[in-house]
């Protein structure tokens, strides 16, 4: 299957900091990106979509301005938690699809983010 | 809308024996699911898929699962569980539709004991 890369693996940072996550498509172009949050011992739930291109769309709930989304490219999308809390330390997977029909998203390693 | 509905949010069985995790879901068009296995703090493994070909579907180490439309299932089977099977494994629907994100059930954690 497809690699789609997905960096840092863990990271922790100081209340109030910035933590920027990449997502990278290794050898497709990923005109669609997905950004889910899983918290411990529970399912991923989708914060946002986001199209090569242009503006992400958020899910209902999800702060955009806290969680700020760039698909500047086929290959990347960033997401990057602005003036982080200990709330939202969580573990942070990314998926890209190529939107072709009767293909599947492909999974990054996820970022497990812990906010101290 | 879609949705999917893990029944069991926790199933033991002893090496060796079968392993059965249901999953139903509900789409009001045809679906594509999904079985992902999930290990501590890592990411995803598609297990297996269905995309409207066979419905009875065969996927990696040795898992599979069939797609009943009148029972609106997709339960996940292995015939003899192996200690490293335990994990968490989530069932997922998106609607037949290219760039649609995954909606996923709650996760059934899988323990296998000696």
């Amino acid at each position: 299957g497809a690699v789609v890369s997905q960096h840092p693996s863990r990271v922790i940072c100081k209340s109030g900091t910035s933590v920027k996550i990449e997502c990278r498509s290794l050898d497709f172009q990923a005109t669609t990106m997905f950004w889910y949050r899983q918290f411990p011992k529970q399912s991923l739930m989708l914060m946002a979509t986001s199209n090569e291109g242009s503006k992400a769309t958020y899910e209902q709930g999800v702060e955009k301005d806290k969680f700020l989304i760039n698909h500047a490219s086929l290959t990347l999308s960033t997401l990057t938690v602005t003036s982080a809390h200990p709330e939202d330390s969580s573990f942070y997977i990314c998926s890209a699809s190529s939107g072709a029909a009767n293909t599947e998203a492909f999974f990054g390693q996820g970022t497990r983010l812990t906010v101290v | 809308a879609q949705s999917v509905t893990q029944l069991g949010s926790h199933v033991s069985v002893s090496e060796g024996a079968l392993v059965l995790l249901r999953c139903n879901y509900s789409s009001s068009v045809p679906p594509y699911l999904f079985w992902y296995v999930q290990y501590p703090n890592q990411g995803l493994q598609l297990l297996l898929k269905y995309t409207s070909a066979a419905t009875l579907v065969k996927g990696i180490n040795g898992f599979e699962a069939e797609f009943k439309k009148s029972e609106t299932s997709f339960h996940l089977t292995k015939p003899s569980a192996h200690m490293s099977d335990a994990a968490e494994y989530f069932c997922a629907v998106t609607p037949n539709q290219a760039g649609t994100a995954l909606i996923f059930g709650k996760g059934t954690t899988l323990s296998v004991s000696s």
